[in-house]
């Protein structure tokens, strides 16, 4: 198991253009998060999948963002009509959600630097 | 006002010193994670906790549940120990979505 894998890891684009980001969560891993940190902060929650279904979004997330996760294994990240706030890191989480209560282990990916310029 | 303070924000210790970082929380959680960001992105998940205490080589995390505080212990630092700390809770619910404090960055001088 290679653990959580995003990618392209960096990514610079011109104000405008639209980018998307991949993450491949652990393999057996029900849950999967997006997050954006920006630079001194922690990072921020964006949006939930548990298996293919995404369960929650946060209202960070405009409608110049789209999550998927389509067959319930890895998971894209897509940001239309970029912004230069747009830029941040965009991180992916996984986890095996064995009771919907309780705490898990969260394994993070690398993370996907984005820079609009 | 964060959900969750994490103090000090910055920290620089010499070799050797015993090392402190707390996190306060503002309601009550399902679970506590202490999280280590190295420079470039990466997390690093080191500790899970509901109550008590949890011990990992030279890590000790601890927590109070009903002070709503949490402290990392880190004992012989050493200057690879020089990261980011990060405190995030899990309110529970559906999700299980972790919310973040803003990290103590921590330099460990030779």
């Amino acid at each position: 198991d290679t653990g959580v894998s995003q990618n392209p890891r960096h990514k610079i684009t011109k104000r405008g253009q639209n980018v998307t980001f991949r993450c491949d969560p652990i393999s057996e891993h029900n849950r999967l998060y997006w997050y954006r940190q920006t630079l001194g902060q922690g990072p921020e929650f964006l949006t939930y999948f548990q298996n293919e279904a995404q369960l929650e979004k946060s209202r960070l997330l405009s409608d110049r963002f789209s999550a998927e996760r389509p067959k319930g294994s890895f998971s894209t990240l897509e940001i239309q009509r970029t912004e230069q706030g747009d830029s941040a890191m965009y991180l992916c989480a996984s986890s095996l959600g064995d009771s919907l209560y309780s705490g898990n282990t969260i394994y993070f990916g690398e993370g996907s630097w984005l820079t609009v310029v | 006002k964060n959900e969750v303070e994490q103090s000090p924000q910055n920290l620089t210790a010499q070799e050797g010193e015993f090392i402190t970082i707390n996190c306060s929380y503002s309601v009550g959680i399902s679970a506590l994670h202490w999280l280590q960001q190295h420079p470039g992105g990466g997390i690093v998940s080191l500790f899970m906790l509901s109550s008590g205490k949890k011990k990992h080589g030279r890590l000790i995390a601890t927590i109070n549940i009903q002070e709503k505080h949490s402290s990392l212990h880190i004992t012989a630092s050493h200057p690879r120990d020089s990261a980011v700390y990060i405190c995030a809770v899990n309110y529970g619910g559906a999700t299980n979505k972790l919310i973040f404090g803003t990290g103590t960055l921590l330099a460990v001088q030779p």
